[in-house]
């Protein structure tokens, strides 16, 4: 019941292109939704987050969409470039530990 | 800079010795998270601590691990008579209070054993 499934495990896309990533959960305590963006050798950066009072939040190329009845929510990134090259991590908490998905690697070609 | 800092970045350790990993949280932050990343794998929980006070450490290995957070200082991770399947990215995160739920992590250390 802890547990967050992410897919896609990696993901190739051109640039200008939108890439989606999706999570699932199951423990209704989470309340709060962040996804985590890394690249190698670096820690998780926040990049954006989202409450589920609410469907859908938008920060510059970053969204991020939220089903509550289904327990899904997702991210998209439009006009993909090659610096979002990166693995990225969605995380659940009902406000203390985080609960990560598996992370997916993102690789966006010039 | 007053971003997560963690010290040191990188320490390799024979099988046997002992890791002690350090974290200063950001400026104005009493709340810490440990967590541990295996290679090719998510970040897993280990530790929640609070100055002077462990709030939840359910994600811990019941042996060889401590962790503290003292008054004065950095939060530090301690890894007791290391083993191979200890090799790890171990990061520390932080925030303002609890029930804050945004954490901000820093660089990390890169324990290896061997």
């Amino acid at each position: 019941q802890q547990q967050v499934k992410q897919s896609p495990q990696s993901l190739i896309v051109q640039k200008g292109g939108i890439s989606i990533i999706n999570c699932a959960y199951e423990n209704t305590a989470f309340d709060y939704f962040p996804w985590y963006q890394q690249f190698p050798g670096k820690g998780p950066a926040l990049l954006i987050a989202i409450r589920p009072d609410v469907s859908e939040k938008k920060e510059g190329r970053f969204t991020i969409s939220f089903n509550k009845s289904a327990k899904q929510f997702s991210l998209h990134i439009m006009d993909s470039q090659p610096g979002d090259s990166a693995t990225y991590f969605c995380a659940a908490t009902p406000g203390s530990r985080l609960t990560f998905g598996e992370g997916t690697q993102l690789t966006v070609n010039p | 800079n007053a971003g997560v800092m963690q010290n040191p970045r990188h320490l390799v350790r024979r099988r046997g010795q002992e890791a002690r990993l350090r974290c200063s949280p950001m400026k104005g932050h009493s709340h810490v998270y440990w967590y541990r990343q295996l290679p090719e794998e998510g970040l897993k929980f280990m530790v929640y601590l609070q100055k002077e006070n462990i709030i939840d450490e359910s994600g811990m290995p019941k042996e060889r691990f401590s962790a503290e957070f003292p008054k004065e200082g950095p939060s530090i991770l301690r890894i007791q008579q290391v083993v191979r399947g200890d090799s790890a990215a171990y990061f520390c995160a932080s925030s303002p209070y609890r029930g804050s739920y945004e954490q901000y992590f820093g660089p990390g250390t890169r324990l290896t054993v061997t």
